[in-house]
């Protein structure tokens, strides 16, 4: 079945430095989403990408909808504390346009 | 426009009783959807409902599990008889649309088996 990678697992960054993380398939994906969970929270969607080929910024964040349409990537530009939480990659399965598929998520931590 | 509300935040239940987590979609939004996070994982689909419908449950356990959407009302995700392995956060989800890429999630109730 589909499935998504994400890499890396986890990350320490230094506050003011740029992260990059990765989401990959076997499959083709229509739609990539990215989305934020902090502690004790729900995901928050950060960027809906619908197009191959299509980048797409939300403040310090963009992310890149992949050529092949079976990867995408988050960047995030000048990290601050508050970026640490979880960075899911989603997307809808190929049956279905509501049952949306999660990566098991990259946890981003800054040190101060 | 309050956000998905749900309810309660934590639920801590002995095994074999029944948990009843709930979930208030946003305001004008008719479809709802039930996902579960297991520790360290991503969320998995477990439901889709409309009103009054059960439009997907394939992601949902046959035995124990069962949900609504009444007409009036909020959703419920009920677990009967639970089991260790049923602690998890449970999120639901409320869209406008008949798809879930726009849909709105809600805080979640942390379920956690003794």
């Amino acid at each position: 079945g589909q499935q998504l990678n994400q890499s890396p697992q986890s990350m320490f960054i230094q506050e003011g430095e740029d992260v990059s993380m990765n989401c990959t398939s076997s499959s083709i994906f229509n739609t990539w989403l990215w989305y934020k969970q902090d502690p004790g929270e729900g995901p928050v969607l950060l960027i809906a990408l619908y197009k191959a080929g299509e980048l797409t910024s939300n403040g310090r964040l963009t992310a890149q909808f992949g050529i092949t349409r079976k990867d995408s990537f988050l960047n995030i530009s000048a990290s601050i504390p508050s970026d640490v939480g979880i960075y899911f990659c989603a997307g809808p399965l190929m049956d279905s346009s509501y049952k949306l598929i999660f990566g098991s998520g990259t946890r981003l931590l800054v040190r101060p | 426009n309050a956000g998905v509300m749900q309810n309660p935040r934590h639920l801590v239940r002995r095994r074999g009783q029944e948990a009843r987590l709930r979930c208030s979609p946003m305001k004008g939004h008719s479809h709802v959807y039930w996902y579960r996070q297991l520790p360290e994982e991503g969320l998995k689909f477990m439901v889709y409902l409309q009103k009054e419908n059960i439009i997907d449950e394939s992601g949902m356990p046959k035995e124990r599990f069962s949900a609504e959407f009444p007409k009036e009302g909020p959703s419920i995700l009920r677990i009967q008889q639970v089991v260790r392995g049923d602690s998890a956060a449970y999120f639901c989800a409320s869209s406008i649309y008949a798809q879930g890429v726009e849909a709105f999630f809600g805080q979640g109730t942390r379920l956690t088996v003794v």
